[in-house]
């Protein structure tokens, strides 16, 4: 079946520290890969994605890579700041027939002090 | 602006009460979904269509109803709300599917159901 896991949360960072996520999966396809971010009081947005093995999905300084052979999707940020506090998730969809299906991992809660 | 609108932002009410929980998007979306989320366990899907007069069930169904009459509309319905459905729902829209490139998930701000 199709799966993400991810690391537990909370994670506390000071301003400017590194960031990285794990997240891994398991899936019976090739599947597409994304990260959602939800801020406080809000729905989840698309942060990035990535379609095919190597792939590197960015936006708004944060990073992922696609990597088949770890089976693995780690978010990383170079720099942290205090507005990037908010729950992130890993995410994957099967290509093909089952389109209507989006698997969340559990999502990770970032707070980022300054 | 596009979007997709909940209503009600915040819901009480006591087992057993019939309850119907809005969805519309003005995005001429195709796929609508919803999911709960609870903490510790993520987001759950609970139903999803992927076009008018077609819904299929998430990985959650079980105490929810969906219907899908027209395009822009995907009411989630609980018949004989129980305790264990109070949680945080969210309504989703994509273009085409849930997990294509070109056409990510657009979310509502959530409903906060709570259920005596």
């Amino acid at each position: 079946g199709n799966s993400v896991t991810q690391m537990e949360g909370p994670v506390t960072l000071s301003e400017e520290a590194f960031l990285t996520i794990n997240c891994t999966y398991t899936a019976t396809g090739y599947p597409s890969l994304f990260w959602y971010v939800q801020y406080p009081g809000e729905g989840l947005q698309l942060l990035l994605k990535a379609t095919k093995a190597d792939d590197k999905g960015s936006n708004k300084g944060f990073e992922a890579t696609y990597r088949k052979e770890t089976t693995s999707f780690h978010l990383e940020k170079g720099s942290v700041q205090v507005s990037d506090s908010a729950v992130y998730f890993c995410a994957l969809s099967e290509r093909g027939s089952t389109l209507g299906r989006l698997y969340f991992g559990r999502g990770t809660q970032l707070t980022v002090w300054p | 602006e596009a979007q997709v609108t909940q209503n009600p932002r915040y819901l009480i009410t006591v087992t057993g009460k019939k309850l119907t929980v809005t969805c519309s998007q003005n995005m001429n979306h195709e796929y609508m979904s919803w999911y709960r989320q609870d903490p510790g366990l993520g987001l759950r899907q609970i139903y999803y269509s992927m076009n008018v007069e077609v819904t299929d069930k998430g990985d959650v169904p079980e105490g929810y109803k969906v219907s899908r009459k027209e395009k822009r509309n995907f009411p989630l319905i609980l018949e004989s709300p129980s305790p264990n459905q109070t949680s945080l729902y969210f309504c989703a829209s994509s273009l085409v599917g849930a997990g294509t490139l070109n056409s990510p998930l657009h979310f509502g701000n959530g409903t906060r159901l709570t259920v005596t």
